[in-house]
């Protein structure tokens, strides 16, 4: 069964500035990952996904993650934040997407 | 093309009684989910269809809670004798199939219990 860590509950970042939203993955099988976002008051959407290829995927609103097999993470980033980005995001793996209790990206003026 | 629409949005109830929340997902997907998200929490799986039969239904907490997806199309989450601790925002989402592909979520249902 593959399951996924996300180790900061809340991450505060100034406009502008970069982030890197931390996901560790533990799977004894091939590895899928997703990373959906949820601002606030509305649903669930999907930010990116890894299922094969590039280990370097883009997603939407500039973002991208990397898969590192040896490091068996799956890290979120963005080079310069907006207000706007502030949410809950969620990695986690497809089908019945066990989500952790999420990052929560708070981004100040 | 429409989304997945939940209905109600919002269910405000007393204790001990039933509830139906429902959810249409968008046309052609097969596969149905539904999932719990208490506040501060992460989504909680409860059970997923494909076509007509649950596939999974290891999430649902107890007895009381059920759903049904009787043509493959749209599903009902009902959940009985309802408890103050059921009280979350209750999420659908649909996909074309199981398996690695995207899930699309409807907006959700906030259920009050008082």
């Amino acid at each position: 069964a593959q399951s996924v860590t996300q180790l900061d509950s809340q991450v505060p970042v100034f406009e502008e500035a970069p982030v890197e939203l931390r996901c560790n993955y533990s799977s004894s099988v091939s590895v899928y990952l997703f990373w959906y976002v949820q601002y606030p008051n509305q649903g669930l959407q999907l930010l990116l996904k890894y299922l094969s290829g590039s280990t370097l995927v883009k997603g939407i609103n500039g973002f991208e993650a990397e898969f590192n097999k040896s490091q068996t993470s799956f890290h979120l980033r963005k080079p310069s934040v907006h207000i706007s980005d502030t949410a809950e995001y969620f990695c986690a793996p497809p089908n019945k997407l066990i989500f952790g209790a999420g990052t929560r990206l708070a981004v100040h003026p | 093309g429409a989304g997945v629409s939940q209905t109600p949005s919002n269910k405000v109830t007393e204790k001990g009684k039933y509830v139906e929340l429902r959810c249409d997902p968008i046309s052609g997907h097969t596969a149905l989910y539904w999932y719990r998200q208490s506040l501060g929490q992460g989504p909680e799986f409860l059970i997923y269809f494909q076509g007509t039969g649950a596939a999974d239904d290891s999430g649902l907490p107890n007895d009381r809670f059920f759903a049904v997806r009787p043509e493959g199309s749209v599903s009902t989450l009902k959940i009985q004798r309802t408890e103050r601790g059921d009280s979350a925002v209750y999420l659908c989402a649909s996909s074309l199939s199981i398996g690695n592909n995207e899930q699309f979520f409807g907006p959700g249902t906030r259920l009050t219990v008082l």
